[in-house]
């Protein structure tokens, strides 16, 4: 099975900063990869999907970039409500695995 | 409005089975894949498992596989999850998701406790 690797498991930023987050895939899944944000105590939230295209409703400073096994979340501008532990998730064929997480908080 | 409502969590002994339910409305599951995924403090989201949406066919984690059943009623547009063989592990919020593999609708979860 192909295996999603997320780095770094965790980061802290001031608000303003540019984070960005990495996933790996251990095989080539083209550009079905997507990113879920998911707050604590919360259901997990659809954030990008095709690796690149923003939901509906998510805020633009939420990008996605990537394709075949690299892969990168982006927040332009950090901001206090983005307190939350983000997943990426290959969609190419099952088993639709996620990443570990990556948990990011304010400086 | 879509709406995933999940059933059937619980407290259970090892070894013990639970059967999870998942009644949808908004949308006719027909046609569409509809997944299980559990989330621990520890280990974060994992997929569980999937059924497809025009055949049925089912796939499950590595870690559930020959445990776990998933299962569906188009008549009543519900969601199953049989668990048997239940380990300290399992214990989870389990989630309904849909739809296909990417999944933009979830359940608000359903707490899986696997302990003696």
């Amino acid at each position: 099975d192909i295996q999603m690797t997320q780095s770094p498991s965790s980061l802290s930023a001031s608000v303003g900063d540019r984070v960005t987050i990495t996933c790996r895939a251990s095989q080539d899944i083209s550009s079905y990869l997507a990113w879920y944000q998911q707050k604590p105590g919360k259901v997990p939230k659809l954030l990008i999907y095709a690796a690149s295209t923003l939901q509906s409703g998510v805020p633009s400073r939420f990008s996605g970039s990537g394709s075949g096994t690299d892969f990168s979340l982006t927040i332009s501008s950090l901001q206090p409500e983005d307190i939350a532990t983000y997943y990426c998730q290959k969609y190419n064929a099952a088993p639709w695995t996620f990443g570990q997480g990556t948990r990011v908080d304010i400086k | 409005d879509v709406q995933l409502l999940e059933s059937g969590g619980g407290l259970v002994q090892p070894g013990g089975s639970l059967r999870l339910s998942c009644a949808v409305s908004g949308f006719t599951m027909r046609g569409y894949a509809m997944s299980w995924v559990r989330h621990t403090p520890g280990k974060g989201l994992e997929w569980v498992s999937a059924i497809s949406g025009d055949d049925d066919r089912t796939y499950y984690g590595d870690f559930v596989r020959g445990r776990f059943t998933m299962s569906r009623d188009i008549s009543k547009n519900t969601l199953y999850l049989q668990m048997n063989s239940l380990r300290g592990d399992d214990t989870a919020i389990y989630y309904c998701a849909s739809r296909n593999g990417v999944i933009p609708y979830w359940g608000q979860g359903t707490l899986v406790t696997v302990s003696s």
